[in-house]
């Protein structure tokens, strides 16, 4: 089954202690982008990869960190949380570059930082 | 700057009245619009999208949009509500940069929860 995986669905952590949520997708999609969702904000961008080695910021990169080692993986790294970066998160692929193609997305990962 | 509104936070129907969320883009965006929805506790799924083919746009589970240029809009509806239809709803539209490149960013609209009661 063609789809984006993430884990942890749920995790709490406190100020400051790094973490990192993976991402994963089978349909060997160049493009991913992590993407932070907020109550009246809808999604926003914080990352994205147009293939492996190729990353760069989107609307709101501050506090975290990708990588792009292989092309299925593309894990949101946090390394000094902060209570602001409770939130929502999404993965999400995309084949080619058309702005038309479809993004699929992942379950999410809730985070909550104290 | 590329940007979609969604007109209304939340929206309630009863089960078998028509639905009707709104959304309206800014004229510099390209000719290219989605809708997604987000059941509870799940990712988003897209809906149905505007590639410039047709301005009436069929989606999954009954869902259509009619595309208006004039209007700037781009409203999701379905003639007859159901109970599983509750879920919020985003609009959303690719960004594009000056060479027209989208890096995969979609830009999105605030979100409508849809209620449905019986």
């Amino acid at each position: 089954e063609a789809q984006v995986t993430q884990n942890p669905r749920y995790l709490i952590t406190v100020t400051g202690k790094k973490l990192t949520v993976t991402c994963s997708q089978n349909m060997n999609h160049e493009y991913m982008s992590w993407y932070r969702q907020d109550p009246g904000l809808g999604l926003r961008q914080i990352y994205y990869s147009m293939n492996v080695e190729v990353t760069d910021k989107g609307d709101v990169p501050e506090g975290y960190k990708v990588s792009r080692k292989e092309k299925r993986n593309f894990p949101l790294i946090l390394e000094s949380p902060s209570p602001n970066q409770t939130s929502l998160y999404f993965c999400a692929s995309r084949w080619g570059d058309r702005p038309y193609n479809e993004q699929f997305f992942g379950p999410g990962t809730r985070l909550t930082v104290l | 700057a590329q940007s979609v509104t969604q007109l209304g936070s939340h929206v309630s129907v009863s089960e078998g009245a028509l639905v009707l969320l709104r959304c309206n883009y800014s004229s510099s965006v390209p000719p290219y619009l989605f809708w997604y929805v987000q059941y509870p506790n799940q990712g988003l799924q897209l809906l149905l999208k505007y590639t410039s083919a047709a301005t009436l746009v069929k989606g999954i589970n009954g869902f259509e949009a009619e595309f208006k240029k004039s209007e700037t809009s781009f409203h999701l509806t379905k003639p007859s509500a159901h109970m599983s239809d509750a879920a919020e709803y985003f609009c959303a539209v690719p960004y594009l940069n000056a060479g027209g490149t989208s890096y995969g960013k979609l830009t999105f609209g605030q979100g409508t929860i849809l209620t449905v009661h019986p």
